[in-house]
């Protein structure tokens, strides 16, 4: 029951450097989201996406970028990255229909910008 | 801005005892979620609740969501030691399935 994957668990990175955190579902569910958390400020959202091909901004997009070119992988670029985005990141799926919206995360992402 | 509030942020109780956490907001929702999170892992959903007044029961969790879609509880009848963790209440706006989470409540239960 693999569900959600992120690689890697745990990254340092320096500043200005860029990476990708990559992540992957195989439940076929069409909407995906990259959260961030920062401790003691909750989970933010950074992008999402409503099926492949489509992306756009959550509530904190700035330094990052995302690309959907499949149902099942939705990574997200740290381009030039900066002390602000040491932090957990969180990718989720869920199957929106009319029936509900169950999301599913992943087990997370720890990054630290030095 | 903080559109859901939480309280209490940190919560330590002996085993038996009963709490109740708060979710509250200014804003409308179309649904209230109530995730639990451990230590080194991603939320976990407990319960969405989508209808004002909605009171759902899972075990020894009880979820509340207000007449008027703003707020929310969660109360747990005689917590265990199992119960730890960090439970975050997100509200969702619109179709689009986006959350928007409080800040979470950190609850420990001593045996």
């Amino acid at each position: 029951n693999a569900g959600v994957t992120q690689t890697p668990k745990f990254h340092i990175l320096k500043i200005g450097q860029s990476m990708t955190l990559q992540c992957t579902q195989d439940m076929n569910h069409n909407y995906m989201y990259w959260y961030r958390q920062d401790p003691g400020m909750g989970l933010k959202l950074i992008y999402y996406s409503v099926g492949a091909g489509i992306t756009d901004k959550g509530e904190v997009p700035n330094g990052y970028n995302v690309s959907r070119s499949t149902t099942e992988d939705f990574p997200l670029r740290l381009e030039l990255a900066a002390p602000s985005q040491t932090s957990v990141y969180f990718c989720a799926s869920s199957l929106h229909d009319p029936t509900g919206n169950t999301i599913y995360f992943g087990e997370g992402s720890w990054l630290t910008v030095v | 801005t903080q559109l859901l509030e939480q309280s209490p942020q940190f919560l330590s109780i002996q085993e038996g005892e009963n709490l109740t956490v708060y979710c509250n907001s200014s804003s409308v929702f179309s649904s209230l979620q109530w995730y639990r999170q451990e230590p080194g892992e991603g939320p976990v959903l407990l319960v969405t609740v989508v209808t004002g007044g909605e009171v759902k029961k899972l075990k020894r969790l009880t979820f509340q969501f207000g007449d008027a879609r703003k707020d929310s509880s969660l109360h747990i009848t005689a917590a265990q030691p199992g119960d730890t963790g960090l439970y975050l209440c997100a509200g969702e706006r619109g179709s689009q399935g986006n959350l928007i989470f409080g800040k979470g409540t950190k609850l420990s239960v001593k045996p």
